[in-house]
C-alpha cells in the first residue's frame, strides 16, 4: 500500500491529452513539492518533473505538473507512442522523515 | 557527465547478508544527499534509506530499519548499503538515487539514478 496514491493505469490515442493524479496527505503533497518520474521499460527511473511544476531541460513541454492542496497531477498533451511507460509521483513526507511514493501508473498508447 | 553505478548484486538465501556498493563520479559526490531506491519484480519504486554528506542525518524505511545500514565512503565517493537478515520481499533491483540539489528534501528531488543492481534472496 503505497503513501501517494495513482490510479494503476491510463490510456489515451495519440495526440490526445491525458492526466494522472496522485494524492497524498498533509505531510508529503500539501507540504512539500512532487516531484515526477517516468520508467520506460526495462530501464531506470528518469526525472521528469520537478517542484510540481517545472521540466528539466530535454523534457517536452508536452509534459506538465501542477499541485494543489493534497493532490498533484501530471498532463501530457499530443500524447506520442513513445510515452508508453510507468509514471510516479513522489514528495518527502516530513511525519515519515522519508521519501514517499505513488504506486506507478502505466500509461498505454492505444 | 555525472554518474552514479552500482554493485554486489546476487543471489542470497534468506536471512543471509549482501552489500551494496555505488561509485559516483562527475560531481562532488561529498556534498550531496544520496539515496537508496528499490523496485520489486513488477512492482513499483520504494525508498529505502538516505544519507546526508556528512553521514550525521540517515533515515530508513520502516519495512528496512533494523536490518539495513546505509554508509559512505566521500573519499572514495561511494555509497553502500550493508543489506543483513535479508528476506524473500527484499528481492529487487537496487538503485543508488542523488539529491539533485544541495538543499533540504522538502523541496529536493532525485537526479541522476544509477542502472540498478539486482538482488535476490531465495533458497
Amino acid at each position: 500500500q503505497s503513501v501517494l496514491t495513482q490510479p494503476p493505469s491510463a490510456s489515451g490515442t495519440p495526440g490526445q491529452r491525458v492526466t494522472i493524479s496522485c494524492s497524498g496527505s498533509s505531510s508529503n503533497i500539501a507540504t512539500n513539492t512532487v516531484n515526477w518520474y517516468q520508467q520506460l521499460p526495462g530501464t531506470a527511473p528518469k526525472l521528469l518533473i520537478y517542484r510540481n511544476n517545472h521540466r528539466p531541460s530535454g523534457v517536452p513541454d508536452r509534459f506538465s505538473g501542477s499541485q494543489s492542496g493534497t493532490s498533484a497531477s501530471l498532463a501530457i498533451s499530443g500524447l506520442q507512442s513513445e510515452d508508453e511507460a510507468d509514471y510516479y509521483c513522489a514528495a518527502w513526507d516530513g511525519s515519515l522523515n522519508g521519501w514517499v511514493f505513488g504506486g506507478g501508473t502505466k500509461l498505454t498508447v492505444l | 557527465e555525472v554518474q552514479l553505478v552500482e554493485s554486489g548484486g546476487g543471489l542470497v538465501k534468506p536471512g543471509g547478508s549482501l552489500r551494496l556498493s555505488c561509485a559516483g563520479s562527475g560531481f562532488t559526490f561529498s556534498s550531496y544527499t544520496m539515496n537508496w531506491v528499490r523496485q520489486a519484480p513488477g512492482k513499483g519504486l520504494e525508498w529505502v534509506a538516505c544519507i546526508n554528506s556528512i553521514s550525521t542525518y540517515i533515515f530508513y524505511a520502516d519495512s528496512v530499519k533494523g536490518r539495513f545500514t546505509i554508509s559512505r565512503d566521500n573519499a572514495k565517493n561511494s555509497l553502500y548499503l550493508q543489506m543483513n537478515s535479508l528476506r524473500a520481499e527484499d528481492t529487487a533491483v537496487y538503485y543508488c538515487v542523488r539529491d539533485a540539489q544541495l538543499e533540504p528534501p522538502d523541496t529536493n528531488w532525485f537526479d541522476p539514478w544509477g542502472q540498478g543492481t539486482l538482488v535476490t534472496v531465495s533458497s
